[in-house]
């Protein structure tokens, strides 16, 4: 079992849709939570954390997180083309030694 | 807030040459320091991390090395390249609290 696995898409929505990305994890005892987004050729950057559970929102982002469920997600409301990228999901353990990314879900957003 | 320097952004070296990849940190003291290896169309793999000065960490078993002589300074090395090696290689830092990485521009790697 891979321990963080995200669907590898892609993923089509149109312009101004809201595009809903996946992510579970396999290691119950993981306490920090993140979002990155990866333009093709390009490192990738930190769009969003998340360390409880529930519900976050940073502008058109909203990351959830059930630890119970061991799942992550990101929304992305009033998707625009520049949103087009892989997204990829990362958890770490308790003081962020090990940060594992998974294999990352690539969105398309159609003008 | 931290920046990391990774170089060079691109590299060709025949199968058997040596690699020294350098990574430097700016903005922060004593970070967590990661290696990754991102093949073409996948995620990132976790090649190595660092939590200090000369404590490394390897998450894969192959003939790359890593080493942290000092504590903002980060390097991946080989003594002899396969072509499995090819990549594009990251160099990524977090503080202890938050954790969130961030990383250097990378470096893309072809081995021939």
């Amino acid at each position: 079992q891979k321990e963080v696995e995200q669907n590898s898409g892609p993923l089509s929505v149109p312009e101004g849709a809201i595009a809903s990305l996946n992510c579970t994890y396999s290691d119950r005892v993981s306490q920090s939570f993140f979002w990155y987004r990866q333009y093709s050729g390009k490192s990738p950057e930190l769009i969003m954390s998340i360390y409880s559970n529930g519900d976050k929102e940073d502008g058109r982002f909203t990351a959830q997180l059930n630890k119970a469920s061991q799942y992550v997600s990101l929304l992305i409301r009033d998707s625009q083309p520049s949103d087009s990228a892989t997204y990829l999901c990362a958890v770490s353990n308790t003081g962020g030694f090990k940060t594992i990314f998974g294999a990352g879900t690539r969105l398309f957003v159609k003008a | 807030s931290q920046t990391i320097h990774q170089w060079p952004a691109t590299l060709v070296q025949p199968v058997g040459s040596p690699l020294s990849l350098e990574c430097t940190v700016e903005g922060t003291s004593n970070p967590n320091l990661y290696w990754y290896r991102q093949a073409a169309g996948r995620g990132l793999q976790l090649l190595f991390y660092s939590v200090g000065i000369g404590q490394i960490s390897s998450e894969v078993p192959q003939n790359l090395s890593a080493s942290r002589p000092q504590d903002r300074q980060f390097i991946l090395s080989s003594k002899k390249l396969l072509l499995s090696d090819s990549g594009f290689y990251l160099c990524a830092g977090a503080n202890r609290e938050p954790t969130e990485a961030f990383f250097g521009q990378g470096t893309r790697l072809t081995v021939v």
